[in-house]
């Protein structure tokens, strides 16, 4: 499968903790952009990098958030102080610039605070 | 403030009818629209999409129509079958520089077989 994939699937924290989810984009995308979808509701753009440049943020993202994609590959997202309002689908999509806007989404990271 | 939405939040449609989902959107700067699937417990999945130059645009069992003057999207979905049954999102693409994508809320589709 050469789709984007997300990881863990599932993660259950206690509130004030960190939590961190790993993103592996389609191989030759260069645009990778971060989601949060709570239920009954569409994804909510966060951030999005071009290469390893983040380009935008979201004022959803709060300063306990920090995305990073070093290398240009893969991307991790990291909350600290994790607060019970932070329990969502956390959604990775990739895109190749130039080649429209289409974004092909991963399986998402369901987050539960406890 | 400007956003993606939808007429109705759930459609239930018997198994070998024609399912019309439908989306107004309110920046008439958008040029590019898409519509996706969810299925629960996964990813949005890609289903077709929309230059705003184009009226109509077909796909296999599914067709899209985009009226400009009344900013209405709407995502047809011929002989819809049980595997058809998910949320339907419409999202936008606003243009320029701006390559995020705005989702409205969905509609969730049921068949009845």
């Amino acid at each position: 499968d050469t789709g984007v994939s997300q990881d863990p699937r599932h993660k259950i924290t206690k509130r004030g903790q960190n939590v961190t989810f790993r993103c592996d984009p389609i191989s030759e995308h260069n645009r990778l952009y971060w989601y949060r979808q709570t239920l009954g509701q569409g994804p909510e753009f966060l951030t999005y990098f071009q290469n390893e440049a983040q380009l935008e943020k979201s004022r959803l993202l709060s300063d306990r958030f920090s995305a990073e994609r070093p290398k240009g590959s893969f991307s991790t997202l990291e909350i600290q102080r994790t607060e019970q309002g932070d329990s969502a689908m956390y959604l990775c999509a990739s895109s190749l610039a130039g080649v429209g806007f289409v974004e092909y989404f991963g399986p998402g990271t369901r987050l539960t605070v406890l | 403030g400007e956003s993606v939405g939808l007429h109705l939040p759930t459609l239930s449609v018997q198994e070998g009818d024609n399912s019309i989902i439908n989306c107004a959107y309110s920046n008439s700067a958008s040029d590019y629209f898409i519509w996706y699937k969810q299925e629960s417990g996964k990813g949005p999945q890609f289903i077709i999409d929309i230059r705003s130059n184009m009226d109509k645009r077909q796909g296999q069992r599914v067709t899209v129509l985009l009226n400009k003057t009344v900013k209405h999207l709407s995502l047809q979905i011929a002989a819809t079958q049980p595997g058809d049954s998910a949320v339907y999102f419409c999202a936008e693409n606003r243009g320029g520089s701006n390559y995020k994508l705005t989702f409205g809320k969905g509609t969730l589709l049921t068949v009845n077989p």
